[in-house]
């Protein structure tokens, strides 16, 4: 299956600024999801990304506040704009693997004070 | 908004103890449920993914039962050690590929 390698692992980041998380697939895929965990609460996707296309947000979720870029089919990134500590959650990239599930990233544990 | 629910939330169980835990999803627009643990620290990891009505999956200690027409599935755990302990997910999907999770059932496992 494919191994997804996520960056950071984990950020403490001040209100107000911003924090682009990596993800790097040793495959080449068509989708990546970006899921984010608050407390308490299950994953949640944020949006879909496509190589060469805008990515699909889901309901709450907008462009403006959580920017993804899908440069090529092995690569993602997902970028946490302008914090506040209600963003701080557990963020997730996935794939598809046909039959056998999803694959994820370790996850990026965020903390905004 | 697709609604996955889950329960129990948590459960404390004793080494050796057989359990069971529940998802239920909608049972309209089916196209696959899923089963991931997900430990502490690690990422989620996929223990099933069940298609058809009447599934049953297993996995060593671990299997799984599915009924789409009336819309859950069950987890069982045979013999529960401490290194199941961990948070079970469920997850519903679509035809547009995206997971929707339930809220999880956090088993801890006490030697």
């Amino acid at each position: 299956s494919a191994v997804i390698s996520q960056k950071p692992s984990r950020d403490i980041c001040q209100r107000g600024t911003s924090l682009t998380i990596q993800c790097q697939v040793d495959s080449q895929v068509t989708m990546m999801f970006w899921y984010r965990q608050q407390p308490g609460q299950s994953l949640t996707l944020i949006a879909t990304a496509n190589q060469g296309s805008e990515a699909t947000y889901e309901s709450g979720f907008v462009i403006d506040k959580f920017p993804i870029s899908r440069p090529n089919l092995t690569f993602s990134t997902l970028t946490v704009s302008n914090m506040s500590p209600e963003d701080s959650s557990i963020y997730l990239c996935s794939v598809e693997q046909r039959d056998y599930g999803y694959t994820f990233g370790s996850g990026t544990r965020l903390t905004v004070v | 908004i697709l609604n996955v629910e889950q329960s129990p939330q948590s459960l404390h169980v004793q080494e050796g103890d057989s359990t069971n835990f529940t998802c239920s999803f909608p049972s309209s627009n089916f196209y696959a449920l899923h089963w991931y643990r997900w430990e502490t620290a690690k990422s989620p990891e996929a223990l099933f993914v069940m298609t058809l009505n009447g599934d049953e999956k297993k996995k060593g200690r671990i299997s799984a039962t599915l009924n789409t027409k009336e819309g859950y599935s069950y987890l069982y755990i045979k013999g529960s050690q401490p290194e199941d302990s961990a948070t079970y997910l469920c997850a519903f999907i679509t035809g547009r590929r995206a997971l929707t999770f339930g809220s999880g059932t956090r088993l801890q496992v006490q030697p």
